[in-house]
């Protein structure tokens, strides 16, 4: 079955500290995959997004994810986190044998201390 | 360039009526999935339409359904509303089909069943 786990559920960081945010998918084929972030108050927006080629991908704002077909994992990094990064981030699979339907992570806050 | 639009934001219902959300695509996008985002979950697939015909359908009851006009709006209908159903129903919009495209996001109608 298709799926995606988001570990951590709440993640706390200092301004200016590195971030990583976890996910790891269950898929039988090449997973395309996705992470959004959710501001309190508004839709998803797409940080970036994996399809298949170079496994470092570089996404809007500062963001990257790695691409880890071993660990079944999608990480999502930053060097240094901003206070306006504090978000819902979600992780998301295509399934796309005929339709667009994305299947979700549960997602992680993400909080950010001056 | 306006993005995805919905309507209403916030929507108060009791259990057994009946309710119809909008969503207005980017201008040109031809693709419009729906979503349902539960509190502190991650959104759940519902629908998708591509020029005006149903292309997928999640894992939802008969009760929901949905319609994409001429334009690309769509509706999405609910039902005999249950409590459950209380939720933060989401549009997404795309050019075309395919993983290619970029599905943009509008901010949701939150709906609240009583």
């Amino acid at each position: 079955a298709q799926s995606v786990t988001q570990p951590d559920i709440h993640i706390t960081v200092s301004e200016g500290a590195s971030l990583e945010l976890r996910c790891n998918y269950s898929y039988g084929a090449t997973p395309y995959l996705f992470w959004y972030v959710q501001s309190p108050g508004q839709g998803l927006q797409l940080l970036l997004k994996y399809f298949s080629g170079d496994t470092l991908v570089q996404g809007i704002k500062g963001f990257e994810a790695e691409f880890k077909r071993s660990q079944s994992s999608f990480n999502l990094r930053k060097p240094s986190v901003h206070w306006s990064d504090a978000a819902e981030y979600f992780c998301a699979l295509a399934a796309y044998y005929n339709t667009d339907k994305l299947i979700f992570g549960t997602g992680t806050r993400l909080q950010v201390f001056p | 360039d306006a993005g995805v639009t919905q309507s209403p934001t916030h929507l108060i219902k009791t259990r057994g009526q009946h309710v119809t959300l909008r969503c207005s695509p980017i201008s040109g996008h031809k693709s419009v999935s729906w979503y349902q985002q539960v509190l502190g979950q991650g959104p759940q697939f519902i629908f998708q339409y591509y020029e005006k015909e149903e292309r997928g359908r999640g894992n939802f009851p008969d009760r929901f359904s949905a319609r994409q006009f001429p334009n690309y709006s769509s509706e999405l209908n609910v039902n005999a509303l249950l409590l459950g159903d209380s939720a933060l129903y989401l549009c997404a919009s795309s050019l075309s089909t395919g993983w290619q495209e970029t599905q943009y996001f509008g901010p949701g109608t939150r709906l609240l069943v009583l």
